[in-house]
């Protein structure tokens, strides 16, 4: 298995909901990292977990909680998101953070958020 | 800090070699080159990377300026299915990505 699966692909949202983002991998990855991307934009790193630790955290919004269940388990818990949240939001994964540079991410597909 | 530059769009024909450009003039000795692209409604795909010498792999060339301040991502024969934002990314020694705007490759046939 190549692959991250990200679930699900589409979510709208009112900025009152709370709704969660799911990212599967079982490449045996020990590094995952959510991404934010808007339109036309290169996407944006908001959290990175290594050895399912919390290891970076791009001063992102408290009303996005990243969490790591296990090593091939990634959510992204929304809360009272606003419409300028409104982007794809991609989830990686490398086999390990600080290594990424040799061994490169495999993406997701992503999720494309609305928040109306 | 860190950036690489490339430009907005390119153009090339069906079944033609495309060379697409990277500047990172500011990039530090440790710091490998990646490209990616992403094509419509999906997440980046990773092409190749590279730190001092030229790399090939089955899906493109990576040539690498004896100064490092360039870079060139080539293509040997693109195809309608190599339409995509092609990202040049300088990855730091730590988890830190620096993503180029991208290059949108609009292939004619």
């Amino acid at each position: 298995d190549t692959e991250v699966t990200q679930t699900p692909k589409h979510l709208v949202m009112g900025m009152t909901n709370k709704k969660s983002l799911k990212c599967e991998q079982h490449m045996g990855h020990r590094a995952m990292y959510w991404y934010k991307q808007k339109a036309k934009k290169p996407p944006e790193l908001m959290f990175v977990y290594s050895y399912e630790k919390l290891s970076i955290n791009e001063s992102v919004p408290s009303r996005f909680s990243p969490e790591c269940p296990n090593s091939s388990l990634l959510n992204l818990h929304l809360h009272a998101l606003q419409p300028e949240d409104s982007a794809l939001y991609l989830c990686a994964s490398s086999h390990r953070a600080l290594t990424g540079q040799k061994n490169g991410y495999t993406f997701g597909s992503g999720t494309r958020l609305t928040v109306v | 800090d860190a950036k690489t530059t490339q430009p907005n769009s390119m153009e090339s024909n069906e079944e033609e070699p495309v060379h697409l450009p990277c500047n990172h003039s500011t990039i530090s000795g440790t710091d490998y080159i990646h490209w990616y692209r992403q094509l419509p409604s999906q997440g980046p795909e990773y092409v190749i990377h590279g730190l001092t010498s030229n790399v090939n792999n089955r899906m493109a060339s990576l040539a690498i300026a004896e100064d490092r301040k360039s870079s060139t991502l080539i293509l040997h024969r693109a195809t309608l299915r190599d339409a995509a934002v092609y990202y040049c990314i300088l990855m730091a020694s730590n988890y830190q990505l620096i993503w180029g705007a991208g290059t949108k490759l609009i292939i004619k046939p």
